[in-house]
């Protein structure tokens, strides 16, 4: 069955921290892949997406992530986080269905 | 261009009672999916709904239903409540729910509180 893995189920960093945080998937065909993050009392919100072309895609907020395929991850990056960072970040992948699979989240605190 | 909306926010209610949810997709979008999300698990995918017609599935009890109107509204019941269906419900809409460049996009939530 299709599974994705957030292995950092909860992060600690202060500000201006780098932060990187793990997705991987277990899919042998074609992906779309999706970073969403949910801010205290927000609803999720799409950070970025990749479906095709670079692996490596920009979104909101300085947030980036490189899909590589070899290793079925797509993780998620910023070089500096901010106390605004603060919130739960989810990975997601859809492939031949309509169906999307989420991984667990990651909270992420950051300390100003 | 408004945001997908869901009906009631918050319910509480006891166990043995049903509960039904209602959520409004972005103008256009035609595709509804419904989620549940607790904390630890995630967001667990329910069901997936286009052109009134449910299109996906995912690996809950009979007691979870829903349906799809004309206009891409959609609807969600669950029927004999548990406690452990306490959590938040959240429903995304997208254009057409498939194709390499669909993206779904999420309501607030409606928070159930089963007593």
């Amino acid at each position: 069955a299709q599974s994705v893995s957030q292995h950092n189920h909860h992060v600690i960093l202060s500000e201006a921290a780098s932060l990187e945080l793990g997705c991987n998937y277990s899919y042998g065909g074609t992906v779309n892949l999706f970073w969403y993050v949910q801010y205290p009392g927000q609803h999720l919100q799409l950070l970025l997406k990749y479906f095709s072309g670079d692996p490596l895609v920009k979104g909101i907020k300085g947030f980036e992530a490189e899909f590589i395929k070899s290793k079925f991850s797509f993780n998620l990056r910023k070089p500096s986080v901010q106390w605004s960072d603060t919130a739960e970040y989810f990975c997601a992948v859809r492939s031949g269905t309509y169906k999307y699979i989420f991984g667990t989240g990651t909270r992420l605190k950051v300390l100003a | 261009k408004a945001g997908v909306t869901q009906t009631p926010r918050y319910l509480i209610k006891t166990r043995g009672q049903q509960v039904t949810l209602s959520c409004s997709p972005i103008s256009g979008h035609r595709s509804v999916s419904w989620y549940q999300q607790t904390p630890g698990q995630g967001l667990q995918f329910l069901f997936e709904y286009f052109s009134e017609t449910q299109r996906n599935k995912g690996n809950f009890p009979g007691r979870f239903s829903g349906r799809q109107f004309s206009n891409s509204r959609s609807e969600m019941n669950v029927s004999t409540l548990e406690l452990g269906d306490s959590a938040l419900y959240l429903c995304a809409s997208s254009l057409v729910g498939s194709g390499n460049t669909d993206t779904q996009y999420f309501g607030p939530g409606t928070r159930l509180t089963v007593l």
